[in-house]
Order: structure tokens, then sequence, then C-alpha cells
């Protein structure tokens, strides 16, 4: 069966430090993987997404970026974050139709202090 | 425009009794999927039921059924037999033919009663 790891679970971070999420799938190929942000009490913004190795799609320009360096392997990443960036973010694997619904990781709870 | 619409930012009902969490979606396709998700206080996105466009039944899994009216582009969310571990944030999402992704609407806050 397949499996989706997201970590880690908390990350309490100083403003202009880096960033580097990871997400895995395990049991499938080919998996389109997406990234997702939540604010507090809010709906999910989505950020990325990805259908292939080095392919990455952007929803909303901003301090954020994404890498698909293997199949099964999605980092979301920033250079220097920013108070604004604090937020719930998840991770998400699904096949490219449409009664396919997604998988989500546990989700990173990110603080900026 | 808003592809996903859910009214009620939050809802309350008695344990043990039904409650509908209302969606609405706009979309000119012939061809698309339908979702609710419940998002406990942990986080975690839940997936609970579909319902295909071309699905003429209502899908129904467990305590939970969606209220499909197609005519209307409504994909209400019934929740039968409350219970105090209902309580979370629910989504109501759309796949699209045309689109990769899913669109997901603002949630519904429910808190049931003991």
């Amino acid at each position: 069966s397949q499996t989706i790891h997201q970590w880690p679970a908390t990350l309490v971070q100083p403003v202009g430090s880096p960033l580097s999420l990871e997400c895995t799938v395990e049991g499938t190929s080919n998996p389109n993987l997406y990234w997702y942000r939540q604010a507090a009490g809010r709906g999910l913004q989505l950020l990325f997404y990805s259908v292939g190795i080095g392919q990455i799609s952007s929803e909303v320009p901003q301090n954020l970026s994404a890498s698909r360096p293997q199949d099964r392997q999605f980092i979301l990443s920033s250079k220097k974050l920013l108070l604004s960036d604090s937020g719930f973010y998840l991770c998400a694997w699904s096949r490219d139709r449409t009664d396919y619904g997604y998988t989500f990781g546990s989700g990173t709870r990110l603080t900026v202090v | 425009a808003q592809k996903i619409t859910q009214t009620q930012p939050g809802m309350f009902v008695q344990e043990k009794e039904a409650v509908t969490l209302d969606c609405t979606y706009d979309t000119s396709d012939q061809s698309y999927g339908l979702f609710w998700y419940k998002q406990p206080s942990s986080g975690e996105m839940i997936f609970l039921i579909y319902q295909g466009s071309y699905d003429e039944q209502n899908a129904t899994e467990g305590r939970y059924s969606l209220n499909f009216q197609k005519a209307r582009k409504s994909a209400n969310l019934v929740i039968s037999a409350s219970q105090l571990g209902d309580s979370a944030m629910y989504f109501c999402a759309m796949r699209e033919g045309r689109d990769n992704d899913m669109r997901f609407g603002a949630g519904t806050r429910l808190t049931v009663k003991p």
C-alpha cells in the first residue's frame, strides 16, 4: 500500500533562516506531488505541484521554492524565512484522474519567530 | 472566481443527531470528482467520501453520505448519528477533468455537543 511521509512535524525557525521540508511517498511510482499551506483556522492554499522529476509548477509567487530530485521525493525550501511563512504545511500525492483523491502527509507546523 | 463554496464557517450539532454541511461548486466540465475531507485538531487530512459527476447514486460511506444535486451544483455532506469525535474542520473539494489540481473550499468547523 502507498504511504506518504512528511517531516519534521513541528519546526520553530528564526526570521531570515533557511527552510527545508521533505516529503516522500512509498509504494507507488510517478505520483503527482503537491505542497499546500494552511494558515490557522483557514483553508488550504496550493503552493506547488509536480507531475514528474524536475517538473515544478508554482501557484503563488512567494518566498518559497520546491524541488523534486527523485520520483517520490518532494522538497519545500526557502533561503530566508519571513514571519508570514508561518503556517501548517501539507504534502500530498495523487494520480492525474478526477476520481482519485489526494493522500496527505501528517503535516509540518512551522513557526517563524 | 471561487470553484468551491462552503457557506457555513461553523456548525453545531447535538451528539447522536444528523448534520448537513453545505458545499456548492462551479465547473463547466462534464467530468469531475467531488470529495470531502475531515481535518481534526491534529491537522491530518482524512478522506471521507467521493462522488463522481456521472454517478447517479449518492455516495455513502458508513455514517457519511453525500447529497449530490448535479443541476444545482451542490454536494452536501450528511453525517448521521454525530459523535464527539466528529468535531473537526470539514473541507469540500473538486477535481475537474481539465485541471490537475484539487480545489478546496474554505471549510466548515463542526462542533458536536454532548
